[in-house]
């Protein structure tokens, strides 16, 4: 199937830890995407990459950090959760950023709860 | 700063009615809107997505206007069915920034 994938759907972990969200696209797009569903179900991007190439980078604690190996994948990398990072967090893609008629499509998303 | 604001945050019908989503955005200088369908637990899938040169676009029994002038958009659902409940967000890319700006959804329910 063609999509837009997260590894795990659900992540539950105490504060202090370090965790990481998976996201692979199998649609051949060139930008991937996070963005923070909180509990108000308010989506907010994160990060957006291009071909391997960061783009957008809102102000989110430098406790985040993404990295993509390739253009199909981009991970997100958290240390020292706490509290307030509980959300889901999605993945999504699209062909091209400078494309910006072009809709993005997103995963399932990951449910993170810090405890 | 470009916001989106959508009304009312919850609705619920009965089936068969036909209704409007509402959104509405600051700042009129938009590539183009986009409406998605959320369920519970599971990720978004899109529904329409109107250029900003474009006034409407339909696929199946939806159909979603836009006035970029007046910073508007609604999603029209005709014969609303069960299967339609879901969170509605609609999203508008900025034209300054590239980035996709979401409203926080309402959320529908249709009653059999």
């Amino acid at each position: 199937d063609t999509a837009v994938s997260q590894t795990p759907k659900y992540l539950v972990t105490q504060m202090g830890n370090d965790k990481s969200i998976k996201c692979e696209q199998n649609l051949g797009h060139d930008t991937m995407y996070w963005y923070k569903q909180d509990s108000k179900k308010f989506l907010k991007i994160m990060f957006s990459y291009n071909n391997k190439e960061l783009i957008i980078n809102e102000t989110v604690p430098n406790r985040f950090s993404p990295k993509s190996p390739d253009k199909a994948h981009l991970n997100l990398h958290i240390n020292s959760l706490e509290l307030g990072d509980s959300a889901v967090y999605f993945c999504a893609s699209s062909p091209q950023a400078i494309f910006l008629d072009s809709p993005l499509h997103f995963g399932n998303g990951t449910r993170l709860t810090v405890t | 700063k470009q916001e989106v604001t959508q009304i009312p945050a919850a609705l619920s019908v009965p089936e068969g009615e036909n209704l409007v989503l509402n959104c509405s955005f600051t700042d009129s200088a938009i590539y183009n809107l986009q409406w998605f369908r959320q369920d519970p637990g599971k990720g978004l899938t899109s529904l329409l997505l109107i250029q900003s040169s474009q006034r409407e676009q339909t696929s199946g029994r939806l159909n979603a206007s836009l006035d970029k002038s007046s910073g508007r958009s609604t999603l029209y659902i005709a014969a609303s069915q069960p299967g339609d409940s879901a969170t509605y967000l609609c999203a508008v890319r900025s034209g300054n920034t590239g980035k996709l700006i979401f409203g926080q959804g309402t959320t529908l329910q249709v009653k059999p």
